[in-house]
């Protein structure tokens, strides 16, 4: 079955300090893995899809890195305005083409 | 439009009643998805269109939902006889091409926050 496990559930950084949040998944073949941003009262806001082990993706202050079990997304310099829940999500090569999502890190940065 | 809209923002219904839940997604997106976002759990997926294809039902948690896409656009979610479990937000999303080493990711909307008292 597949599964997506994220951590921390919650964390609160300083502004400027870096950090990174974990995604550890199981699927039977990975077609895709996803990380979307989600505000308050919001739907979540795609950020980057990453396909096989070693892909890295950039974005601002945002870098996503995937493992044959797992991503992570570095935070980098975080400004108050990163402050979002972060969610995970995989697509398995098999089966639905619907994402399966994890509990997502509600991530706090204080200025 | 611009985004995918759904509509009502906010729903609060008594136990019992019947909901209906709107979703327009972005012009030409041929593939729509709803899923259901509870306190503290994952999005939980609940159906799949995509294109002129029979829909995947396989998320839907009973025989209560139901859901159908007029014309490859506007799609309605239906709760019938509604129950306090059924309390959380419903989320619509579309996309454009889905298959293997497309580089899409989904737009959802804000969603509707259903309320079941």
């Amino acid at each position: 079955e597949d599964q997506v496990t994220q951590s921390p559930e919650a964390l609160r950084l300083q502004e400027g300090e870096s950090s990174s949040l974990n995604c550890s998944y199981t699927v039977s073949g990975l077609r895709g893995l996803f990380w979307y941003r989600q505000d308050p009262g919001k739907g979540p806001e795609f950020l980057f899809t990453l396909y096989s082990a070693g892909e890295e993706k950039e974005k601002e202050r945002l870098k996503a890195t995937l493992t044959k079990k797992e991503s992570f997304l570095h935070i980098t310099a975080p400004k108050p305005e990163d402050s979002a829940t972060y969610l995970c999500a995989v697509q398995a090569t098999t089966g639905a083409n619907n994402l399966f999502f994890g509990t997502g890190t509600r991530l706090t940065v204080i200025p | 439009g611009a985004g995918v809209s759904q509509s009502p923002s906010n729903k609060v219904t008594e136990k019992g009643k019947d909901v209906e839940l709107r979703c327009d997604p972005i012009s030409g997106h041929t593939a729509l998805y709803w899923y259901r976002q509870s306190l503290g759990q994952g999005l939980e997926f609940l159906i799949y269109f995509q294109g002129n294809s029979a829909p995947d039902k396989s998320g839907l948690p009973s025989d209560r939902f139901s859901a159908e896409r007029t014309g490859g656009s506007v799609s309605t979610l239906t709760i019938q006889r509604t129950q306090q479990e059924d309390s959380a937000v419903y989320l619509c999303a579309s996309s454009t091409f889905v298959g293997l080493g497309a580089n899409y990711g989904y737009t959802f909307g804000s969603g509707t926050r259903l309320t079941v008292v």
